[in-house]
């Protein structure tokens, strides 16, 4: 069985200030691992996905995450927020031969002038 | 560019009324699936497809019922709609193999039944 849990279901940064998005999961198999971000009346668009190698991440719109297999996570950076990245984000996780998605509870993004 | 379509996009509609709302995919993906969203809320998944005459329940109970009679289409269908219905209705495909490749979304359908 595989889980996602979003700490944070808000949170507000500054504009120009670090957005980190914490997301941790749980696999029995070696996950993929994805961030997704759903601007408002939107469905959702792929940002990043972990699958094998490299183990930091970059994705669009100037993001990135990092696979910590020790620490189970796959947490959501950003070094610089901007007004147009305030949307909900949604951490997923599949693997094996479970190519269903299981998504977190998702956290909403303010950013503030 | 889309490469899966879901129309409607907003449809506000009186109670029991029939609806099918409509998703079709031009990436002959094989898998396909149905979630349902309130604002600001988690996704459920309501309805998934493996391919053509395959349909299975997801882990939210839904009054809805799906069809794959063609790869590229899933529609989703109301026999008679209730304001409890009214919500935003998210298609998605994969294509075949691993879970290493995600999902495609559509924009989604905003149903509201009043």
């Amino acid at each position: 069985a595989q889980s996602v849990t979003q700490l944070g279901s808000h949170v507000s940064v500054s504009e120009g200030a670090l957005v980190l998005l914490r997301c941790n999961y749980s696999s029995s198999v070696p996950p993929y691992l994805f961030w997704y971000v759903q601007y408002p009346n939107q469905g959702l668009q792929l940002l990043l996905k972990y699958t094998t190698g490299a183990t930091l991440v970059k994705g669009i719109n100037g993001f990135e995450a990092e696979f910590k297999k020790s620490e189970t996570s796959f947490h959501l950076t950003k070094p610089s927020a901007h007004m147009s990245d305030a949307a909900e984000y949604f951490c997923a996780v599949s693997g094996g031969s479970n190519y269903k998605l299981t998504f977190g509870k998702g956290t909403l993004l303010t950013v503030n002038p | 560019e889309a490469d899966i379509y879901q129309t409607p996009r907003y449809l506000v509609i009186g109670t029991g009324k029939k609806i099918t709302l409509e998703c079709s995919q031009t990436m002959g993906h094989d898998k396909m699936y149905w979630y349902q969203q309130d604002p600001g809320m988690e996704l459920h998944l309501i309805h998934y497809s493996y391919g053509v005459n395959s349909t299975e329940k997801g882990d939210l109970s839904s009054e809805s019922t799906v069809s794959r009679i063609r790869t590229e289409h899933f529609p989703l269908t109301l026999e008679s709609a209730r304001p409890s219905h009214t919500s935003q209705y998210l298609c998605a495909s994969s294509g075949p193999g691993t879970g290493s490749y995600g999902y495609t979304f559509g924009s989604g359908t905003r149903l509201t039944v009043v």
